[in-house]
């Protein structure tokens, strides 16, 4: 069955610094989301990304935050100055474009992300 | 505004016994509800989902769910639990765009 996958699976880096976390979404999808929870919260909404441009965003994804489909099978999320705040389990997600609020996403397991 | 709640940080059954995990979401349109399990190291994999039609909806695993119009709830049940459901289980509302809005999440530990 086909999955989405996501690397690395924990990633620690210092304050200021930049990091990628990369997401193989299923290969048919159309629409990908990344999606973080900050331990004992909420799982949040980041940002959804649409025939190569941003669909739509929160208000959590400032300019910090960007997003870029480098090639036909990766999907990435860059976090270009981190903050201790930033430190979260970030999840992307893949669904087929079909059927909106309707839709059905699939999961990756995540990435654990830790800023020190 | 729309929203999710998961009234229930952490809840502890018995294997065998019958669980029940809440859900309640407030949404000014019809629902399109959704619930999924994380496992140790998994992804989030959809448990069941609810679009329209019968309000009790079968899923994976053993797993049901019933919507409740009148109460904004879609609580998620299970007639005897296993060892194998110990999870975390993440309730969310398709919210009139392409993304979810997850309520916090209940972790079900399982005792022998």
């Amino acid at each position: 069955e086909p999955e989405v996958t996501q690397t690395p699976s924990h990633q620690v880096t210092q304050m200021g610094q930049e990091v990628i976390l990369r997401c193989v979404p299923i290969s048919n999808h159309l629409y990908f989301y990344w999606y973080r929870q900050i331990l004992g919260q909420k799982v949040e909404f980041l940002v959804s990304f649409y025939n190569n441009e941003i669909s739509e965003k929160s208000e959590i994804f400032d300019d910090q935050f960007s997003v870029e489909r480098p090639d036909g099978s990766n999907f990435t999320l860059k976090i270009r100055s981190t903050k201790l705040e930033d430190s979260a389990m970030y999840f992307c997600a893949s669904s087929e474009g079909l059927a909106g609020e309707a839709e059905t996403q699939y999961f990756g397991p995540g990435t654990r992300l830790l800023v020190l | 505004a729309q929203s999710v709640t998961q009234p229930d940080i952490h809840i502890t059954v018995s294997e065998g016994a019958s669980l029940e995990l809440r859900c309640n979401y407030s949404y000014g349109a019809t629902p399109y509800l959704f619930w999924y399990v994380q496992s140790p190291g998994q992804g989030l994999q959809l448990l069941l989902k609810y679009f329209s039609g019968d309000t009790l909806v079968q899923g994976i695993k053993g797993f049901e769910a019933e919507f409740k119009r009148s109460q904004s709830s879609f609580n998620l049940r299970k007639p005897s639990v296993h060892w194998s459901d110990a999870a975390e289980y993440f309730c969310a509302v398709g919210s009139g765009t392409y993304k979810y809005i997850f309520g916090t999440g209940t972790r079900l530990k399982v005792l022998a």
